[in-house]
């Protein structure tokens, strides 16, 4: 079983819809980092979030850590084609020693 | 460059064969971490390192697979008699935890994507 869960798996969209991906946990992470991959290279990382109930923003895009440092999301306002990716969580426990990673959202925004 | 390079890019091998792939971490990082992915996956963790010890190794990694990072520098992860469902990408992410900060973050290199035939 995978310590975070990532939802949607997939999702289509026009350009200018608003989206929302969910990374969740039952475990209580130290940090959450959000990273954007295109097919054939490395993640980008773009965020960590450290504070439960922090919040985000990087230009279009909205980062929240929860309260309880269980889970996070993104939004995406007015999405565009160059978001189209996978986007991927992942968290470190209290150790710092691993990351986690949940399954990843595979994003489409169609012009 | 100051990013993680990682190499080959793309590496082709027939069934049986043994490959090494190499991953050049950001120079002052001192942990260095290898993944693999599958098509549409997250990264699934294999092994990593803080300077050259090998501290953590996935249950998941077989005997065929070893790494080693022998000056803290860089790393190579190497695959003994390749098998096809070995084919996968390869990725190399390395992180610097500075002493007050409360959390680490690690950076990844461009990958190296493995086909066994």
């Amino acid at each position: 079983t995978q310590l975070l869960e990532q939802s949607p798996q997939f999702l289509s969209i026009q350009e200018g819809e608003n989206l929302t991906v969910y990374c969740n946990s039952s475990s209580v992470f130290s940090s959450l980092q959000w990273y954007r991959q295109e097919p054939g290279e490395g993640p980008v990382l773009l965020v960590t979030v450290v504070t439960g109930g922090e919040v985000k923003k990087l230009k279009r895009l909205t980062f929240q850590f929860g309260d309880a440092r269980k889970d996070s999301s993104l939004h995406i306002t007015a999405a565009q084609p160059g978001d189209t990716g996978l986007y991927l969580c992942a968290g470190t426990l209290y150790n710092f020693n691993k990351f986690y990673f949940g399954s990843g959202t595979k994003l489409n925004v169609k012009p | 460059d100051t990013g993680v390079s990682q190499n080959p890019r793309h590496k082709i091998t027939k069934r049986g064969q043994n490959v090494t792939f190499r991953c050049d971490p950001i120079s002052e990082h001192n942990r260095l971490y290898w993944y693999r992915q599958t098509l549409g996956q997250g990264p699934e963790f294999l092994t990593y390192f803080q300077n050259e010890a090998q501290l953590e190794k996935s249950r998941l990694l077989s005997d065929r697979f070893s790494a080693e990072r022998p000056k803290g520098s860089f790393s190579t992860l190497e695959i003994q008699r390749t098998e096809q469902g070995d084919s996968a990408m390869y990725l190399c992410a390395s992180s610097m935890k500075p002493w007050l900060q409360t959390y680490n973050e690690q950076f990844f290199g461009p990958g190296t994507r493995l086909t066994v035939l």
